[in-house]
């Protein structure tokens, strides 16, 4: 069973589309964070949220992460091209010290 | 500031050797982690180490092993290779070793095929 659970697996949609990605779990994280990994590549840090409720802008990016600590979502405005790829939320379980946790991962593929 | 840095970026080897990949951490980062990506079971944590000690380690047999050195790069091997084996490995690196969260940088990975 993966802690940490990202829907859907798979997404593709055309380009000015809107998309919500979701990670969910039954555990409470002292911190979720979204990453992005292009193919032959390391994930990159898009984000960091601390606080329940928090929700963070990064222009057409926004990334809310749940009251309870338990689930964060990501929403892409207008998508574009450059949008595509792996995104991959994760967290450090409260009660553990610095091991994180990543989801199952989006694929995400933006066509024109 | 030059990010983090692994090699080799492609390696083969076949069922029963051994391997070692390097991973060199951004400048003055101490703590190195290393995680296996593969299709299947996505992103899976093998260990952190911070001050040339293992700080956590993930659920994977003893023979993926690692080290740090006092410049804080890092090695991971694997013994007696499997099919099974065969990822993207990644190295990460933090600044310190942080308890409440930790923000990551990763490195380009090193893609360990098992023929």
């Amino acid at each position: 069973t993966q802690l940490l659970e990202q829907s859907p697996q798979f997404l593709s949609i055309q380009e000015g589309e809107n998309l919500t990605v979701y990670c969910n779990s039954s555990s409470v994280f002292s911190s979720l964070q979204w990453y992005r990994q292009e193919p032959g590549e390391g994930p990159v840090l898009l984000v960091t949220v601390v606080t329940g409720g928090e929700v963070k802008k990064l222009k057409r990016l926004t990334f809310q992460f749940g009251d309870a600590r338990k689930d964060s979502s990501l929403h892409i405005t207008a998508a574009q091209p450059g949008d595509t790829g792996l995104y991959l939320c994760a967290g450090v379980p409260t009660g553990t010290a610095s091991k994180l946790t990543f989801g199952t991962g989006t694929r995400l593929q933006v066509t024109l | 500031k030059a990010g983090v840095t692994q090699t080799p970026r492609y390696l083969i080897k076949t069922r029963g050797q051994q391997v070692t990949l390097s991973c060199s951490p951004i400048s003055g980062h101490r703590s190195v982690s290393w995680y296996q990506q593969t299709p299947g079971q996505g992103l899976q944590f093998l260990f952190e180490y911070f001050s040339e000690t293992q700080r956590n380690k993930g659920n994977f047999p003893g023979r993926f092993s690692g080290r740090q050195f006092s410049n804080s790069r890092s090695e991971m091997n694997v013994s007696t290779l499997e099919l099974g084996d065969s990822a993207l490995y990644l190295c990460a690196s933090t600044l310190t070793y942080a308890v409440s969260y930790n923000e990551q940088f990763f490195g380009p990975g090193t893609r360990l095929t098992v023929l």
